[in-house]
Order: C-alpha cells, then structure tokens, then sequence
C-alpha cells in the first residue's frame, strides 16, 4: 500500500531555511504520471498546495510562494525534499506530503501524516 | 489563481440528517474538483474527485455533484464519523487551490 511519512525540524530560526523530507513507499516516483506534493496548513487555518514534482521532473509551484520554495526527487531513495527560505513566523505550519497519481495529476489521494513546524526566535 | 468559495463555514447538525456544503470556484472549471475530510490532528483523507466522483472505500452515503462553477458536497445521512471539516480541491489549473473549509458539528 502506498505510505508517505514527512521528517525534519519541528522548530526552525525566522531567516533560516526549512529543509523536508517526504520518504515514501508502495509507488515509484520513476512510473509515468506519479507525482508527490507539498501542502501545509497553519494552526487552525485551510489547506494551502505548496509544490508538485513529477516523474519526469516537472516541477510546480504556488505563484506566491515560488521564489522560497525549491522541490526534487530522489527516486532511488524513495524521497522528495522541499527547502523553504527566508522562514517567517507565518510560515509555522503542519506541512504534508502527498501523491498524485497518473490519471488525476493534481489531486492527492495518499497523504503523510503531516510534521509540524514551529517558526520562533 | 482560481479561488474557491465554500458555504458555510460552519454547520451545526445531528445524526441522521442529510447535510449539503456547497463549493463555488471564481471561474469555471468544469468538473475538475476534488472534496476532502479532515479530522483533528489528522490528515486529509481523500472523498470525491472529477466532482462527483468516490474515491474507493467511501461510503456511499457521501456523492457530490456539479459543473462549472458551483459545486455540491452532500452526505444523505450522518454518522458519528462525519463529524470533521470538508475541503474542496481545484485540479484544473495550476496553481491547485483549496476552499477555506467547512466545519461540520454536533447539533
């Protein structure tokens, strides 16, 4: 069965830069149509899509975000990484990791169990 | 971006009933919209895609139904375990956007 799990820092400085995992199983991010994103939810507020990365190394980001945010694969290892810089207190959130699958490339069926991370001098 | 309104944000109602959440999306976008349950400290867990589509392993007392620009969420009789907040997805274009959510409780 398809599993995602999410790893990092749970607090980072404001300024620095987040660097996560998504360490994933039961797909290959080399099959033809899968992708993996990210998507983070502050406390209390909505889901808000972060970056895509597909199996041909596609790669989409939030207009708003994209100057921050850097995605890629590493398919041997069964991992995509996201880096966020410049972190602002704004930005503490749940983040989570999600696959997409070929024939609903923008839709995440399968998602990690989410990390939160905590932005605070 | 395509943003998506959904209503209410809240709703209150009790076991049995049948409840409707409604997604409105600032343009059209056919039916390419997605709905997502989300419990507590939990993940989104995926529903319903291309509108009115379920995802497999949904019960079937959830449907939606839709095109264009406005879209329905309904569950015809409600459980204990439909007791989260509902999410709706747009996958027509990038950049993905979500609604702000709808909350559904315990009359």
């Amino acid at each position: 069965q398809i599993t995602l799990k999410e790893s990092g820092p749970t607090l980072v400085k404001p300024t620095q830069t987040l660097t996560l995992t998504c360490t994933f199983s039961g797909f290959s991010l080399s099959t033809g149509g899968v992708g993996v994103g990210w998507i983070r939810q502050p406390p209390g507020k909505a889901l808000e899509w972060l970056a895509l990365i597909y199996w041909n190394d596609d790669k989409r980001y939030s207009p708003s975000l994209k100057s921050r945010l850097t995605i890629t694969k590493d398919t041997s290892k069964n991992q995509v990484v996201l880096t966020m810089t410049n972190m602002d207190p704004v930005d503490t959130a749940t983040y989570y990791c999600a696959h997409s699958n070929e024939q609903l490339p923008k839709v995440f069926d399968y998602w990690g169990q989410g990390t939160l991370v905590t932005v605070s001098s | 971006a395509i943003q998506m309104t959904q209503s209410p944000s809240s709703l209150s109602a009790s076991v049995g009933d049948r409840v409707t959440i409604t997604c409105r999306a600032s343009q059209g976008i056919r039916n390419d919209l997605g709905w997502y349950q989300q419990k507590p400290g939990k993940a989104p867990k995926f529903l319903i895609y291309a509108a009115s589509s379920l995802q497999s392993g949904v019960p079937s007392r959830f449907s939606g139904s839709g095109s264009g620009t406005d879209f329905t969420l309904t569950i015809s009789s409600l459980q204990p375990e439909d007791f989260a907040t509902y999410y709706c997805l747009q996958d027509y274009n990038y950049p993905i956007t979500f609604g702000q959510g709808t909350r559904l409780e315990i009359k």
